[in-house]
């Protein structure tokens, strides 16, 4: 069955500390990969994805994603994280090609403080 | 510029009762799904469509039906609503198009059962 792991549920953090997010997905022939955010009350936003060509991914505000075919992982990262960055963070991989059938992760709730 | 639209945002029922949560979208996307998001869950796709007249089953159709007579609408009908079914309820729409594959979300209907 196709799954997407996000073993951190809550990951808390300093303002200008660096962060990582993780996520695992079961492996299949092909994949595209996405981060979404939610910021409270909130619909989801994407962040960034992966579809195909160069294995980094960025963002417009800081954050980069790594796709790793053989550790089947696409971890978020972000070098200096700000108190506006907290938010709740979905993984989620489709395997049609498409974004019409998404599996998503449990989440990660990112607090970021002072 | 709306996007994708939810009505209502918050909603109360009783069990047994029925309701249909409205989903427009306004971006002329072949594709729409619908999702709901529970606590530690992440999100878990209910029905989907790949086209006006066309809608299938996702992770978890039961006790939901949908239609797609329209490129814009896809509603989400509870026949009779249960308390398993409070939960946050997400619409979403994608285009076909590989390069563009990306889901744009709604903010979200609300709905507890009790």
């Amino acid at each position: 069955a196709q799954s997407v792991t996000q073993l951190d549920s809550q990951v808390p953090v300093f303002e200008e500390a660096p962060v990582e997010l993780r996520c695992n997905y079961s492996s299949s022939v092909s994949v595209y990969l996405f981060w979404y955010v939610q910021y409270p009350n909130q619909g989801l936003q994407l962040l960034l994805k992966y579809l195909s060509g160069s294995t980094l991914v960025e963002s417009i505000n800081g954050f980069e994603a790594e796709f790793n075919k053989s550790q089947t992982s696409f971890h978020l990262r972000k070098p200096s994280v700000h108190i506006s960055d907290t938010a709740e963070y979905f993984c989620a991989v489709t395997y049609t090609g498409t974004a019409s059938k998404l599996t998503f992760g449990t989440g990660t709730r990112l607090q970021v403080t002072l | 510029n709306a996007g994708v639209t939810q009505t209502p945002k918050f909603q109360v029922l009783k069990t047994g009762q029925s309701m249909t949560l409205q989903c427009a979208q306004d971006m002329n996307h072949e594709y729409m799904s619908w999702y709901r998001q529970d606590p530690g869950m992440g999100l878990r796709l209910i029905h989907y469509s790949v086209g006006a007249g066309i809608t299938d089953q996702g992770e978890v159709p039961n006790g939901y039906n949908v239609s797609r007579s329209t490129t814009e609408d896809f509603p989400l009908r509870l026949l009779s609503a249960a308390p398993s079914q409070t939960s946050v309820y997400f619409c979403a729409s994608s285009s076909p198009t590989e390069m563009n594959t990306e889901a744009f979300f709604g903010q979200g209907t609300r709905l507890t059962v009790v």
